[in-house]
């Protein structure tokens, strides 16, 4: 049964401090989305992937986000510094085909 | 530019009733539409999907959906609501080679 995985399932962390968010695409897909889920805005497409290089990360801010492939197995997230306002869900996709994104279990972030 | 109005923020119903689940779409190219489900704390599971075929479309859990070209609507339903059909749900739009473009969401709460 493949799946997309997440790691960390949870971060709790300080305001200023590094986050990284790690997410293990479907073997196979070539698309690699990240997503942001909070009460307010809903989920919003942060940035995404196609064979590893950067198609779209209109979505992030871009002093602070990074995202990167370092390979076809590995996608990450990074966020330095973190702030309060930087804590939601976050969600990783990947898409094999031209249509069907499949969705990780999310990574919860709190900022404190 | 693709958009997605969800009608009702909020559903109730009884086990046993019909769910209807509404969505209105925009998009200048014929789009794919999805409708995800998510229960608390979890990712986002596919319930079904149109992608120019069908124009009825029938996913999983006895939920089916139709494609209205002239309302620009795919809204979603289920005969009889289950108690385990509680939960959060996105309709979401694409075209081919874009990212999703979801909803605020519906949550669905039914009870006995």
């Amino acid at each position: 049964d493949a799946r997309v995985t997440q790691t960390p399932r949870h971060k709790v962390t300080e305001m200023g401090q590094e986050v990284t968010m790690r997410c293990q695409p479907i073997l196979g897909h070539n698309t690699v989305f990240w997503y942001r889920q909070t009460m307010m805005q809903g989920l919003e497409l942060l940035a995404y992937f196609r064979n590893r290089a950067p198609l779209d990360d209109s979505g992030m801010p871009k002093d602070r986000f990074s995202a990167e492939m370092p390979d076809a197995t590995l996608a990450t997230l990074k966020i330095q510094p973190s702030e309060p306002r930087d804590s939601a869900v976050y969600f990783c996709a990947s898409q094999g085909g031209p249509e069907t994104q499949y969705f990780g279990p999310g990574t919860r972030l709190l900022v404190l | 530019a693709q958009s997605v109005t969800q009608l009702g923020s909020h559903v109730s119903v009884s086990e046993g009733a019909l769910v209807l689940l509404r969505c209105n779409y925009s998009s200048s190219v014929p789009p794919y539409l999805f409708w995800y489900v998510q229960y608390p704390n979890q990712g986002l599971q596919l319930l079904l999907k149109y992608t120019s075929a069908a124009t009825l479309v029938k996913g999983i859990n006895g939920f089916e959906a139709e494609f209205k070209k002239s309302e620009t609507s795919f809204h979603l339903t289920k005969p009889s609501a289950h108690m385990s059909d509680a939960a959060e749900y996105f309709c979401a739009v694409s075209t081919p080679g874009t990212a999703l473009i979801f909803g605020k969401g519906t949550t669905l709460s039914v009870s006995s």
